[in-house]
């Protein structure tokens, strides 16, 4: 059982660039999020699914976009890299957040933007 | 909207020690949950423990218990025998019904040889 899946673990992107992290778990759960940690903080709510074709932002979704086109997959795109993206984005999921679920992160992807 | 404080960044402790980690949160609901994360070097985030609120006794896992609070909406974690791989930023977080979970901005815990 992988669990939840992201790549890539490591990118450097060229300021301008565009990219996508990939994101898959294999758990059947509804819900998926993207979070991004910067150094010596917490995390931050990017992006959320509830579930297949619906998507929300979070408390910091500008420069990104997400797409959840089936219940596995929740990619995340970054248009336009600025140096303020470098960071840790974890994607995480969990199933039927009504029950308190516990949520499961990947395992990170360090991005920096130079 | 919910949040999340811990209001100690940094805490160290001797190796075989106990220490408690603070987490204090602010609701109206009555029903929701907290959890305590752990994040090594690795960046991995590790689920710690897990608290329902209406459950009065509160939650244990081996070396690793809460005091739960919820007058006080206080969440407490206590780590009991401190070992080297205790090492890590630790969250707490809430969730409640049809919300995200919130995070607080974490407790970097250093085990002392």
């Amino acid at each position: 059982n992988a669990g939840v899946t992201q790549t890539p673990k490591f990118r450097i992107l060229k300021i301008g660039q565009s990219m996508t992290l990939q994101c898959t778990q294999d758990m059947n759960h509804n819900y998926m999020y993207w979070y991004r940690q910067d150094p010596g903080m917490g995390l931050k709510l990017i992006y959320y699914s509830v579930g297949a074709g619906i998507t929300d932002k979070g408390e910091v979704p500008n420069g990104y976009n997400v797409s959840r086109s089936t219940t596995e997959d929740f990619p995340l795109r970054l248009e336009l890299a600025a140096p303020s993206q470098t960071s840790v984005y974890f994607c995480a999921s969990n199933w039927h957040q009504n029950l308190g679920n516990t949520i499961y992160f990947g395992e990170g992807s360090w991005l920096t933007v130079v | 909207a919910q949040t999340v404080t811990q209001s100690q960044p940094e805490m160290s402790v001797q190796e075989a020690e106990t220490v408690t980690l603070s987490c204090t949160y602010d609701t109206s609901e009555s029903d929701y949950y907290l959890f305590w994360y752990k994040q090594p070097p690795s960046r991995q985030m590790i689920l710690v423990i897990r608290q329902e609120a209406y459950k009065q006794q509160n939650a244990t896992e081996n070396r690793f218990s809460v005091n739960f609070q919820k007058a006080a909406k206080s969440f407490s974690l206590k780590i009991s025998d401190s070992q080297l791989g205790d090492a890590a930023m630790y969250f707490c977080a809430y969730l409640n019904y049809g919300q995200n979970f919130v995070f607080g901005p974490g407790t970097r815990l250093s085990v002392l040889p």
